[in-house]
């Protein structure tokens, strides 16, 4: 069965300060799909990053990187140099290729970022 | 721009109504989501349906039903409303291309349900 784990529930860290937020997921599938959401205070998920399970090239988007580890089923965000803009509630989800389409998140990181 | 639509963005309704929940997406996508949040649970799958008339169940499905005769709509249907319902509800869609599984999932702006 698919399952999502985001074991930090709440992180405060200091403006400028690197953050790594963990992700870990379980699934039978070879091939598979994982994702990063963000949600602001505003409420709206936003999309951050989609990784397939055959692609463990790490990704850098700015101040945003993605660490995929197959190893150990881990698909860690880090953001460096924070800022307050930051702060939200972040997600990690998986997706399965086969017939079941669903989504499942994990149960999300609230990231506050203190100015 | 990818746009989905939830009806409302705050609800109240009385326990025991039977409540609607709308949703509709713009970019001709294949698989409509239904989830709810709530503190500390996270996102969770509540139905998905994947075709016009097709559904699945999620994760927790027990007390709702869903609608899906045209592709771009997608409704959430709570048959007789109770206070543990209360709830944020986010409506999402994705494409699946054949073969290349689920894309981003785009979602809406979340109904707040309060069951009183």
């Amino acid at each position: 069965a698919q399952k999502v784990t985001q074991a930090q529930t709440e992180i405060s860290v200091v403006e400028k300060e690197d953050v790594t937020l963990d992700c870990v997921y379980e699934t039978r599938d070879t091939t598979y799909y994982l994702f990063w959401y963000k949600q602001p205070p505003s409420g709206e998920l936003v999309f951050l990053i989609r990784r397939n399970s055959f692609d463990e090239q790490n990704e850098i988007s700015g101040r945003y990187s993605w660490n995929f580890q197959k190893s150990t089923s881990s698909f860690n965000f880090t953001i460096t140099a924070s800022q307050v803009v930051d702060s939200a509630v972040y997600f990690c989800a998986l997706s399965e290729l086969n017939r079941d389409d669903k989504i499942i998140f994990g149960k999300g990181t609230r990231l506050h970022i203190l100015p | 721009d990818v746009k989905v639509t939830q009806s409302s963005r705050y609800l109240v309704k009385r326990t025991g109504e039977k409540v609607f929940l709308e949703c509709v997406q713009d970019m001709d996508h294949e698989n409509m989501f239904w989830y709810r949040q709530d503190p500390g649970l996270g996102l969770r799958l509540i139905y998905f349906s994947y075709d016009v008339k097709m559904k699945e169940k999620g994760d927790i499905p027990e007390g709702y039903s869903v609608s899906r005769e045209k592709k771009e709509r997608f409704s959430l249907i709570l048959e007789s409303a109770s206070t543990n319902q209360t709830s944020m509800y986010l409506c999402a869609s994705s494409s699946n291309p054949q073969g290349a599984g689920n894309t981003e999932a785009f979602f809406g702006q979340g109904t707040r349900l309060t069951v009183v």
